[in-house]
């Protein structure tokens, strides 16, 4: 399973765009990057997941550059609602299992 | 109702006791998963089926033991509860579709308190 690296924590405000790093340098050409987003006392909501280039949903974006040794997940217009932990996995769920690492605690204010 | 329930959601027992929280899913997926997670430490694997006849140690398998009783049932066991075992457990379930891509539905947790 590729390891990865992200802030373990980060701050910002309401109504800024916030990106979150992820690296992830023995990502292996099958993996695919997916992001998890978790609130206090719940489980973790799947946000998003890509393989290259750039994905999109009502929620956020996904960059990823050719090399694939990182990935970026932004958040647009943040608001207070968005303070929660997120993380960065990646791998082939055919026949791996999923770790899930600290992810990053994001903070917004107000 | 919830795709993915857990029982109890909260529970406190005392050390040396047995305890069994109890997982089900409707979402049809064959793979099923229990976590724990301790503050700041984020969630660590404990055990994960595939499927009914292929069960697997995640990370943190001692003390922990499971059985998958049918697709849709996946128990967690503590055979003798400790107070380091004190923790927030979730199950998940995925299923992986012709591409690979996955995704992981979780419950709702049980926090458990031994005491």
């Amino acid at each position: 399973l590729a390891k990865t690296t992200q802030p373990v924590s980060m701050d910002s405000y309401e109504g800024q765009e916030v990106n979150i790093t992820c690296s992830h340098n023995n990502i292996a050409t099958n993996d695919y990057i997916t992001w998890y987003q978790q609130f206090p006392s719940q489980g973790p909501r799947f946000i998003i997941q890509g393989y290259k280039t750039k994905v999109t949903n009502e929620v956020a974006s996904l960059f990823i550059p050719a090399d694939r040794k990182s990935s970026t997940l932004s958040l647009p217009r943040v608001s207070l609602s968005d303070t929660a932990v997120y993380y960065c996995l990646v791998g082939l769920n055919r026949d791996d299992k999923i770790i899930f690492g600290k992810g990053t605690r994001l903070h917004i204010l107000p | 109702d919830a795709d993915v329930t857990q029982t109890p959601r909260n529970r406190i027992t005392k050390t040396g006791k047995r305890i069994m929280l109890e997982c089900s899913q409707t979402k049809g997926h064959d793979r099923m998963y229990w976590y724990r997670q301790d503050p700041g430490l984020g969630l660590r694997l404990i055990y994960y089926s595939f499927d009914v006849k292929d069960i697997n140690k995640g990370e943190i398998s001692d003390g922990y033991s499971v059985s998958r009783q049918a697709q849709a049932k996946f128990s967690l066991s503590l055979e003798s509860a400790i107070p380091n075992q004190t923790a927030l457990y979730f199950c998940a379930t995925s299923d992986a579709d012709v591409k690979g891509h996955y995704e992981q539905y979780f419950g709702p947790g049980t926090r458990l308190t031994v005491t």
